[in-house]
């Protein structure tokens, strides 16, 4: 079965810190797409990344990125020189492929972690 | 900005009255969730649209119903609410950008039932 896991459920940092968030997954797939998505105070849900399982290339947008392990099922973000706009809820998200590669209609959710960050 | 909204953006209801809640698109997508957030859990995927009348079970569909009877409007309907169901529903769409699917929400209602 498909699974998510956010261990850290909150992590407060003091501005300028780098933070890293953690997101392991379970799936026993060898196709599939990793999301991490941004929950600010306001409510709204934004989407930040998608990597698929081919791809380990790690990505940079900023001061935003991601580290992705498939030797340890793990898709890591990393918050650089953190601002208190980055408070958020960040959640990691699992989709399998489909039967045309693409990602399916069901996004598995882990229960996300919360960032606060401190002037 | 995936033209996503919903209604209403916050609700409180009875327990045992009937309670719908609608997701507008203006971007013609052919797919369209109902997720519900609740501390612990994330957000799960209640029902799913994969066109018009076409519609399918997510992980927690018990106690909903949903309609399509239109490409832009998918309903979300608890036919006799719960406290349980007490949430903040998100309505999603599926896009296609850079070759694979992307779902992206809208603004989420807040439904507290008493």
């Amino acid at each position: 079965a498909q699974k998510v896991t956010q261990a850290q459920t909150e992590i407060s940092v003091v501005e300028k810190e780098d933070v890293t968030l953690d997101c392991v997954y379970e799936t026993r797939d060898t196709t599939y797409y990793l999301f991490w998505y941004k929950q600010p105070p306001s409510g709204e849900l934004v989407f930040l990344i998608r990597r698929n399982s081919f791809d380990e290339q790690n990505e940079i947008s900023g001061r935003y990125s991601w580290n992705f392990q498939k030797s340890t099922s793990s898709f890591n973000f990393t918050i650089t020189a953190s601002q208190v706009v980055d408070s958020a809820v960040y959640f990691c998200a699992l989709s399998e492929a489909n039967a045309g590669g693409g990602a399916t209609n069901k996004l598995i959710f882990g229960t996300g972690t919360l960032l606060a960050v401190q002037p | 900005d995936a033209g996503i909204t919903q209604s209403p953006r916050h609700k409180v209801t009875e327990t045992g009255t009937p309670v719908t809640l609608r997701c507008h698109q203006t971007e013609n997508h052919r797919y369209m969730y109902w997720y519900r957030q609740d501390p612990g859990h994330g957000l799960r995927l209640i029902h799913y649209s994969y066109g018009v009348k076409d519609t399918d079970k997510g992980e927690v569909s018990d106690g909903y119903s949903v309609s399509r009877s239109k490409t832009e409007d998918f309903l979300l309907t608890l036919e006799s609410a719960t406290s349980s169901q007490t949430s903040v529903y998100f309505c999603a769409i599926s896009e296609n950008r850079g070759g694979t699917d992307t779902q992206y929400f809208g603004p989420g209602t807040r439904l507290t039932v008493l």
